[in-house]
């Protein structure tokens, strides 16, 4: 049972353009949701998070959006940079207790076109 | 401020044998947690360890196990390997309360021959 969803598999945008990855969750017990990004044999690197309690997070040229109702999250680049060709993940936590145990969705591999 | 550590980078080992990989928090993070990349299932949540106790342990065999130190290091062990158990093996650590980000290792490449 998948409980985060990354449908695309890959993604491509020019240089400059925007670049807009999708997330969906089925848990309504997931509170805080968090995006990385990673590079082949790498450990994946902290992007943005955000707390349920938002329904957006600014971090330079990453903006992340949360629908609760629509338990859906995306992230926008802007500007596209070629440096940010990599694999995103997005990632939920939330069990109601005391545990950072996070949820990884598929991932999307991101290919900016210079 | 240092990163997350974690050693060794590589590892080949054969089936049947065991294996003991290590990871060094950031410092002042309490909490570590252990994750499982494979290509077929992606990222998967081991264990996690704060102040020396597991808090949580997602669906792997026994055969996986853990630990944490006083210094809030932790090292996994996998015993009897399997040639499924090949994988990149990534720790995170964070601060210990919820909703705080978690920081990741640079990983070990574990080949199990």
């Amino acid at each position: 049972d998948q409980q985060v969803k990354q449908n695309s598999p890959s993604l491509s945008v020019q240089e400059g353009r925007i670049s807009i990855l999708n997330c969906d969750y089925t848990n309504s017990m997931f509170d805080y949701f968090l995006w990385y990004k990673k590079y082949p044999a790498e450990g994946p690197t902290f992007l943005i998070s955000i707390s349920s309690i938002k329904d957006k997070n600014e971090d330079g040229r990453f903006t992340v959006f949360l629908n609760k109702s629509a338990k859906h999250l995306s992230l926008h680049i802007v500007p596209s940079q070629p440096g940010d060709s990599a694999v995103y993940f997005c990632a939920a936590s939330g069990w109601g207790g005391a545990t950072n145990k996070l949820i990884f969705g598929t991932g999307t591999l991101l290919a900016v076109q210079p | 401020k240092a990163g997350v550590t974690q050693t060794p980078r590589y590892l080949i080992k054969t089936r049947g044998q065991q294996v003991t990989l290590s990871c060094s928090p950031i410092s002042g993070h309490r909490s570590v947690s252990w994750y499982q990349q494979t290509p077929g299932q992606g990222l998967q949540f081991l264990f996690e360890y704060f102040s020396e106790t597991q808090r949580n342990k997602g669906n792997f065999p026994g055969r996986f196990s853990g630990r944490q130190f006083s210094n809030s290091r932790s090292e996994m062990n996998v015993s009897t390997l399997e040639l499924g158990d090949s994988a990149l093996y990534l720790c995170a650590s964070s601060l210990g309360g919820r909703g705080y980000e978690q920081y990741f290792g640079p990983g070990t490449r574990l080949t199990v021959t």
